[in-house]
């Protein structure tokens, strides 16, 4: 059974990073391409990026290029999401999601992160 | 970045009722491999979102055959005949033939 099991909710001050894990089972790791999207509350649904976990590439959208940096670690089958300089407007949930031909098709149940002082 | 508008925002109904779900793109998602990427989503409250239908009409599988897709180019329709309890949820539609992947606003079922 595929499973993609996220790590728990974060909270970061202003100004500091937080790093989000995604732990894939089920599959072959290096099989397909995972994506990260972000829902901030009580809103919709936007693509961050995703990564290639066989090349290590990745692509990013516009907005995110400064702020996430995806990486990911095939000896533990792990994607990994980092955010830097948080502010207010990171506060948000994460999910990462796998791509299969035409779809995420699997998605992890979710990181709240939530920016404080 | 490619704009997808989903109509209505919010859908009331009754448990058996059929409805339909709008999307329309501001470019044609067809892209030069014959393939137009346009995908919808439920999800339900405080749960990840789920595939429903991908590559517009093909049903993922696990899903109930009462959802179908149908479109081409800008136009997309999801519809639901005769809507359970569990169909209750955001629904949205997702497009990945033009980078980046961009999502719809959300459709709301709700019952009546």
């Amino acid at each position: 059974e595929v499973q993609l099991q996220q790590s728990g909710p974060e909270v970061g001050r202003p100004g500091s990073s937080v790093k989000i894990s995604c732990k894939a089972s089920g599959y072959t790791f290096t099989d397909y391409v995972m994506n990260w999207v972000k829902q901030s509350p009580g809103q919709g649904l936007e693509w961050i990026g995703w990564i290639d976990p066989e090349y290590g590439s990745t692509d990013y959208a516009e907005k995110f290029k400064k702020k996430a940096t995806l990486t990911a670690d095939t000896s533990s089958n792990t994607a990994y999401i980092q955010l830097s300089s948080l502010t207010s407007e990171d506060t948000a949930t994460y999910f990462c999601a796998r791509e299969d031909y035409g779809g995420y098709d699997y998605w992890g149940q979710g990181v709240m992160v939530t920016v404080s002082s | 970045d490619v704009v997808l508008t989903q109509t209505p925002p919010t859908l009331s109904a009754t448990i058996g009722q059929s409805v339909s779900i709008s999307c329309r793109s501001s470019q044609s998602l067809l892209h030069s491999n014959g393939n137009t990427y346009l995908n919808w989503l439920l999800q339900r409250p405080g749960q990840p979102p789920q595939l429903l239908i991908y590559l517009v009409s093909r049903l993922e599988s696990g899903v109930p055959n009462r959802f179908s897709g149908s479109g081409s180019g800008t136009d997309f329709t999801l519809k639901i005949s005769g809507v359970e309890a569990e169909d209750l949820g955001v629904y949205y539609c997702v497009q990945s033939t033009h980078a980046p992947d961009t999502f719809g606003a959300g459709t709301k079922l709700e019952l009546k």
